[in-house]
C-alpha cells in the first residue's frame, strides 16, 4: 500500500514568516500534485511536478519534487493571511492511476 | 484550468431517503471520475473510481449497494446515497480526469446532512 506522510498537520504562524510543508513516501510516484482547499470548497490544483528534482515557483510558493520522486516540499515565503487554508499533497500511483493523498496541513496565518 | 461542477452544493435529507449528487466536467471530456469523502479538517478519502461506460470500482470498505455510482457519459457522473443515515453526513467531492491527462480537477463539493 502506498502511503504519503505529510507534515506538519497543523501550522499557525504570523504574517511575514516562512514555512515549509513536507510530503514523504517510501514509494515512487509518477507525479505529485499540490492542492489548496478552503472550508466548504473543493481542492484547487496549485501545481503538478513530474520530473525528479523539479522545482516550480508560483509567486511566493516554491514546490520541489525529490530526485527519487518519493518526496516533495512546499515552501511559502513571507506568508500572508490569504494563504490560510488546507494544503494537500497527492501522489499519482503509476500502478493504479489513483491519487494517494497526504493527511493535509492546516495553515493559519495571523495578521 | 479545467472546470468541474457539482450539484447540489448542499442537501439536507431525512434518514431513510436517497440523495443523488451530480458531477459534471464542463470544458473537457472526463474518461475517469473519482468520488471522495472528506471529514472535517481531514484529508480526502477515495470512495470509488468510475470510468465512462463501465462499472465503478469501489475502495475497500465502501458499500457499493449504498453508494451507487453511474458514469453514463463523458461529462457526467452521479453518486446516489441510498437509504441515507446520519452517519452518511459528510462532504462529498468528485474529481475528473481527461483521457490523456494525469491531473485531476475537483468539483466544489456537496455537503450532505442526514437528519
Amino acid at each position: 500500500t502506498q502511503l504519503l506522510e505529510q507534515s506538519p498537520q497543523f501550522l499557525s504562524i504570523q504574517e511575514g514568516e516562512n514555512l515549509t510543508v513536507y510530503c514523504n513516501s517510501s514509494s515512487v510516484f509518477s507525479s505529485l500534485q499540490w492542492y489548496r482547499q478552503e472550508p466548504g470548497e473543493g481542492p484547487v490544483l496549485l501545481v503538478t511536478v513530474v520530473t525528479g528534482g523539479e522545482v516550480k515557483k508560483l509567486k511566493r510558493l516554491t514546490f520541489q519534487f525529490g530526485d527519487a520522486r518519493k518526496d516533495s516540499s512546499l515552501h511559502i515565503t513571507a506568508a500572508q493571511p490569504g494563504d490560510t487554508g488546507l494544503y494537500l499533497c497527492a501522489g499519482l500511483s503509476g500502478n493504479t492511476g489513483k491519487l494517494i493523498f497526504g493527511q493535509g496541513t492546516t495553515l493559519q496565518v495571523k495578521p | 484550468g479545467a472546470v468541474v461542477s457539482q450539484h447540489p452544493s448542499r442537501v439536507i435529507c431525512k434518514s431513510g431517503t436517497s440523495v443523488k449528487i451530480e458531477c459534471r466536467s464542463l470544458d473537457f471530456q472526463a474518461t475517469t471520475m473519482f468520488w471522495y469523502r472528506q471529514f472535517p479538517k481531514k484529508s480526502l478519502m477515495l470512495m470509488a473510481t468510475s470510468n465512462e461506460g463501465s462499472k465503478a470500482t469501489y475502495e475497500q470498505g465502501v458499500e457499493k449497494d449504498k453508494f451507487l455510482i453511474n458514469h453514463a457519459s463523458l461529462t457526467l457522473s452521479t453518486l446516489t446515497v441510498t437509504s441515507a443515515h446520519p452517519e452518511d453526513s459528510s462532504f462529498y467531492i468528485c474529481s475528473a480526469r481527461g483521457p490523456e491527462s494525469y491531473e485531476q480537477y475537483f468539483g466544489p463539493g456537496t455537503r450532505l446532512t442526514v437528519t
